[in-house]
């Protein structure tokens, strides 16, 4: 079965610093997708950012970016100039190609400080 | 835009009772998902449905049913509620071409029993 581990419960930032949310996850499948999910106080989840493991470039999302290292099953996002905005739940999440299930980690609270 | 629209936000039922919860999407998805929400344990899948009247269980079904009759509503029902169902509730939809596509989500329904 596959896991995701979030490590980091909370974390904070300061406004226009840059953050690193940290993911390891583990599975025996060679071919899958990653997420990072925001859930904002509002609590609908929205999609910020995804990977697919065959591609070996890191994908980007204008201030959000991933740090891919599929040896080491690592999966960390970073947030550059932190926005008020981006204060939130982010989780995690592994997809297996073969399916359709999400396994998400415990999440990560990210606190702004103006 | 794709919506994920959950009928309830918030319930209180007490013990014992027969709780549905209903999720209705827009977006003729194939896929939908019924997952519970707890601090520190992230999302769980509770149960997962990929076409009218299929179902699969996803890692935390007991105690919990779904129904799915038409294509865009995905039910979820606590036949006897008990305390330790207290929690939030996601439901999710998504199409089946292919493991890497976006999830959406509804709001959420935080349901209490008491």
């Amino acid at each position: 079965a596959q896991t995701v581990t979030q490590s980091q419960p909370e974390m904070s930032v300061q406004e226009a610093e840059t953050v690193t949310l940290s993911c390891t996850y583990d599975t025996s499948e060679s071919d899958y997708y990653l997420f990072w999910y925001k859930q904002p106080p509002s609590r609908q989840m929205i999609l910020v950012i995804r990977q697919e493991a065959y591609k070996q470039q890191n994908a980007t999302e204008n201030r959000f970016s991933v740090n891919f290292q599929k040896a080491a099953k690592s999966f960390s996002l970073k947030i550059s100039d932190s926005q008020l905005g981006d204060a939130a739940m982010y989780f995690c999440a592994y997809n297996r190609r073969a399916g359709n299930m999400l396994t998400f980690g415990g999440g990560t609270r990210l606190m702004v400080k103006p | 835009d794709v919506k994920v629209t959950q009928s309830s936000r918030y319930l209180v039922k007490r013990t014992g009772e027969k709780v549905f919860l209903e999720c209705v999407q827009d977006m003729d998805h194939e896929n939908m998902f019924w997952y519970r929400q707890d601090p520190g344990l992230g999302l769980r899948l509770i149960y997962f449905s990929y076409d009218v009247k299929m179902k699969e269980k996803g890692d935390i079904p007991e105690g919990y049913s779904v129904s799915r009759e038409k294509k865009e509503r995905f039910s979820l029902i606590l036949e006897s509620a008990s305390t330790n169902q207290t929690s939030m509730y996601l439901c999710a939809s998504s199409f089946s071409d292919s493991s890497g596509n976006t999830i959406y989500f509804g709001e959420g329904s935080w349901l209490t029993v008491v």
